[in-house]
């Protein structure tokens, strides 16, 4: 079983959708919690950490479960721009990457 | 202030040479990490250096592959009698620490380095 997993999609949305990711970990252990960002041929980028609280940046907000052992990224108002592959990333000993979602906004 | 750097940021070699891929982490960031990534896949975790610790190198694929971190900074990996399959993106990332605290453990990546074994 793979440590992170996450739906490799790709997600088809218009501009101005609410679209949402889902990402589960195997290991309960695990500390921290991030999304990070990759467009096409670039490197990853952070994102945005990921608090048990759940947290929010602009349009961008993620939520933390620890008890289902999943994290999600909700995507507000969608843009062109935000067409990209995600990263669901957890950091128990080491870090673990998701294989990512993919998105793409369409006008 | 500077980014991670990577060099070279493409390498074509011939299957069976040996190759040499270069790291700059950010100043004054402790942690530095090697991954891979094939064309449409997830990263894989290779190997991960922090401070004067001994180096994780759990997801080194086999013998043929190796790292080092001279004087905490710089980073090569090596890939020695390289094969097809070898064939990736190598990205190179540092964080501050790895400890605990989010903020900290940031990583930032370098461009990578596209390997391609004919």
């Amino acid at each position: 079983r793979k440590e992170v997993e996450q739906d490799p999609g790709p997600f088809n949305v218009p501009e101005g959708a609410t679209v949402a990711f889902n990402c589960t970990y195997s290991n309960s252990a695990s500390q921290s919690f991030f999304w990070y960002r990759q467009d096409c041929r670039k490197e990853p980028k952070l994102l945005m950490s990921v608090y048990s609280s759940g947290n929010e940046d602009g349009r961008f907000t993620a939520q933390l479960n620890r008890a289902s052992q999943y994290i999600s990224l909700l995507i507000r108002d969608s843009k062109l721009s935000d067409s990209a592959t995600y990263l669901c990333v957890v950091k128990g000993s080491k870090f673990y990457f998701g294989s990512g979602t993919k998105l793409n906004v369409k006008p | 202030g500077a980014g991670v750097s990577q060099s070279p940021s493409n390498k074509v070699t011939e299957k069976g040479k040996d190759v040499e891929l270069r790291c700059d982490p950010i100043s004054g960031h402790t942690a530095l990490y090697w991954y891979r990534q094939s064309l449409g896949q997830g990263l894989e975790f290779l190997i991960y250096f922090q401070g004067n610790s001994a180096p994780d190198k759990s997801g080194l694929p086999s013998d043929r592959f190796s790292a080092e971190r001279t004087g905490g900074s710089v980073s090569t990996l090596t890939i020695q009698r390289t094969q097809q399959e070898d064939s990736a993106v190598y990205l190179c990332a540092s964080s501050l620490i790895a400890g605990t605290s989010g903020s900290y453990n940031e990583q930032f990546f370098g461009p990578g380095t596209r390997l391609t074994v004919l």
